[in-house]
């Protein structure tokens, strides 16, 4: 079956530094989204993609964060400057369209931020 | 205030009870409401969903009830088990017109055996 696969499992590292994590969407879905969840809460939507480009993105994605797609298979969410409050669960998740079913998930990248 | 709210937080019952979940959500334009399960260390997985079409959906010991006029549906499940223990999260569209799912705070399931 196919799966959503994420690179690193878990990546520990200092503040301020820069942080990329990886994903690989299903490969016949469209839409494709980061979602963040600190230890504990809730699981919190940060940001869509479609069609190459932001479709939408919560309060939480603000300058520091920012997504890509560098060769059509990948699908990156960069932390420029990571702070301490970035620790968190990050999944990865596609689907094949919009409002139509199931978020199919990675299994995350822990971030951890010292 | 939330646009999705999800009760209870905890809940706590013996192996074979039953357990209930409800999640109230805003957008009356919302036709699609999952429900996920979330393992310890875990990613979130679809247990089970339904459309605004239908008033409940089950799937052995697990349903989903729907009602779009007081905008909330529940999860049950019955005949708990050990492994039904987990933290489940449903899932509505936000308001104002985005397809994207947001997810309630989540409630821990524990059963005891």
């Amino acid at each position: 079956e196919p799966e959503v696969t994420q690179t690193p499992s878990h990546q520990v590292t200092q503040m301020g530094q820069e942080v990329i994590l990886r994903c690989v969407p299903i490969s016949n879905h469209l839409y494709f989204y980061w979602y963040r969840q600190i230890l504990g809460q809730k699981v919190e939507f940060l940001v869509s993609f479609y069609n190459n480009e932001i479709s939408e993105k919560s309060e939480i994605f603000d300058d520091q964060f920012s997504v890509e797609r560098p060769d059509g298979s990948n699908f990156t969410l960069k932390i420029r400057s990571t702070k301490l409050e970035d620790s968190a669960m990050y999944f990865c998740a596609s689907t094949l369209g919009q409002n139509t079913g199931e978020l199919f998930f990675g299994e995350g990248s822990r971030l951890t931020v010292l | 205030g939330e646009n999705v709210e999800q009760h209870p937080s905890t809940l706590s019952v013996q192996e074979g009870d039953s357990a209930v979940i409800k999640c109230t959500y805003s957008d009356s334009a919302s036709n699609y409401f999952p429900w996920y399960k979330q393992e310890l260390g875990k990613r979130p997985q679809l247990i089970i969903d339904i459309r605004s079409n239908v008033g409940e959906k089950k799937d052995q010991r697990i349903a989903v009830t729907l009602n779009k006029t007081a905008k909330h549906f529940s999860l049950h499940i019955t005949e708990t088990q050990p492994e039904d223990s987990a933290v489940y999260f449903c899932a509505a569209p936000s308001s104002g017109g985005s397809y994207i799912p947001t997810f309630g705070r989540g409630t821990s399931l524990i059963v005891h055996p």
